[in-house]
């Protein structure tokens, strides 16, 4: 089945302990994207990936760190959380960035720093 | 910066009725339009794709529209159902890459 896999799905934290969050794609998608979700703020692209070590900075992408050594991955590391990096994660992956590509995405990671 | 826009914010209907959500974007320059289907708890499904130089697109029960030069599309939804229940976000694409989201219409289908 064709799918964007986030792990953990759900997490709870303390302050300043680094953690990663995992993407996986099945589908040999070039484009990978993370986004945070928050009331009233919507969805914002935090990193995004062209390609494999191809990556760059979307809107929001303080505080937060990416790589992309494979295709498949593209994990999102989070080196000293803090608690307005409390939010709801969405990966998300699509072929290419025309027009005519749909965008997949993740089932979300809660992730609550204390 | 793309501008999106969803309204009503929260629509409330009894089964069986037609509907119709609305989005709209501030600059027409897009490569596509996506509408994606969130459930509580769950990710974004997605429900139709329409290309820039497309006007419409249909799935089961469900047709969109997008109107590029006036930075409009809606999501019609016939024969409403219970199941229909969900926040219905409208996406755009444009040359920056990302997905430029709107804040969504919750929807809710009373029996």
């Amino acid at each position: 089945e064709a799918q964007v896999t986030q792990n953990p799905r759900y997490l709870i934290t303390v302050t300043g302990k680094k953690l990663t969050v995992t993407c996986s794609q099945n589908m040999n998608h070039e484009y990978m994207s993370w986004y945070r979700q928050d009331p009233g703020l919507g969805l914002r692209q935090i990193y995004y990936s062209m390609n494999v070590e191809v990556t760059d900075k979307g809107d929001v992408p303080e505080g937060y760190k990416v790589s992309r050594k494979e295709k498949r991955n593209f994990p999102l590391i989070l080196e000293s959380p803090s608690p307005n990096q409390t939010s709801l994660y969405f990966c998300a992956s699509s072929l290419s960035t025309g027009a005519n590509t749909e965008a997949f995405f993740g089932q979300g990671t809660r992730l609550t720093v204390v | 910066k793309q501008e999106v826009t969803q309204i009503p914010a929260a629509l409330s209907v009894p089964e069986g009725e037609n509907l119709v959500l609305n989005c709209s974007f501030t600059d027409s320059a897009i490569y596509n339009l996506q509408w994606f289907r969130q459930d509580p708890g769950k990710g974004l499904t997605s429900l139709l794709l329409i290309q820039s130089s497309q006007r419409e697109q249909t799935s089961g029960r469900l047709n969109a529209s997008l109107d590029k030069s006036s930075g409009r599309s809606t999501l019609y939804i016939a024969a409403s159902q219970p199941g229909d229940s969900a926040t219905y976000l409208c996406a755009v694409t444009d040359s920056g890459y990302a997905l430029n989201f709107g804040k969504g219409t919750s929807l809710l289908v009373t029996p």
